[in-house]
């Protein structure tokens, strides 16, 4: 049972590259997040889905794109890459809107 | 303008004794709440929860309260154990939102 799974791990940009985070879960869960995790600041959302070809903007959405075509998939993408995305990001999904967040292990981003 | 605080970014306790883990939030809206445990390399779990119809939920050594009228919560584990030893984050959520609201975590340390 995989639960939520992001891939890459890690991965170290140059400035302006670009560059695309997958998130897939097999819980059939309708909910997906993108969270960055920055020291001393928490968990702050950059954008979420509420279903299948659905996507919204979180918290701090600027500079990253997302794609929910599939129900099991959301994509983070980012299309010029600056060192202030430098950051840990999480995937999570949930079955309801009132329900438990599952998180994947984080993808470790590093920009230069 | 942050809509939840976890005043003390770090807490050491020995083993045996209680944590108490505390937010603050200043969203009336909000109406559910949760605790999330985060170990290094690891993405956050889902720990405790409680309904803002509830004052107090307990699971196991694990206990929050809630305190409506002053909008604070806690979390109380007795006893702690070294393998508690983690960042635990709160989340709120409410007022027909799908998006929780982390606070910036706060960084537990059980001494043997």
């Amino acid at each position: 049972n995989a639960g939520v799974t992001q891939t890459p791990k890690f991965r170290v940009l140059k400035t302006g590259q670009s560059m695309t985070l997958l998130c897939a879960q097999d819980m059939n869960h309708e909910y997906m997040y993108w969270y960055r995790q920055d020291p001393g600041m928490g968990l702050r959302l950059i954008h979420y889905s509420v279903g299948e070809g659905t996507t919204a903007k979180g918290e701090v959405p600027d500079g990253y794109n997302v794609s929910r075509l599939k129900k099991q998939n959301f994509l983070l993408g980012l299309e010029s890459a600056a060192p202030s995305q430098t950051s840990v990001y999480f995937c999570a999904s949930s079955y309801s809107r009132a329900g438990e967040l599952f998180f994947g292990e984080g993808s470790r981003l590093t920009v230069l | 303008d942050q809509q939840v605080k976890q005043n003390s970014p770090s807490l050491s306790v020995q083993e045996g004794r209680i944590s108490i883990l505390n937010c603050d939030y200043t969203n009336s809206m909000f109406d559910y709440f949760l605790w999330y445990k985060k170990y290094p390399a690891e993405g956050p779990t889902f720990l405790i929860s409680i309904s803002s119809i509830k004052d107090k939920n307990e699971d196991g050594r694990f206990t929050v309260f809630l305190n409506k009228s002053a909008k604070h919560l806690s979390l109380h584990i007795v006893p702690s154990q070294p393998g508690d030893s983690a960042v635990y984050f709160c989340a709120p959520k409410g007022g027909g939102s799908e998006k929780l609201v982390f606070g910036k975590g706060t960084k537990l340390t059980v001494n043997p």
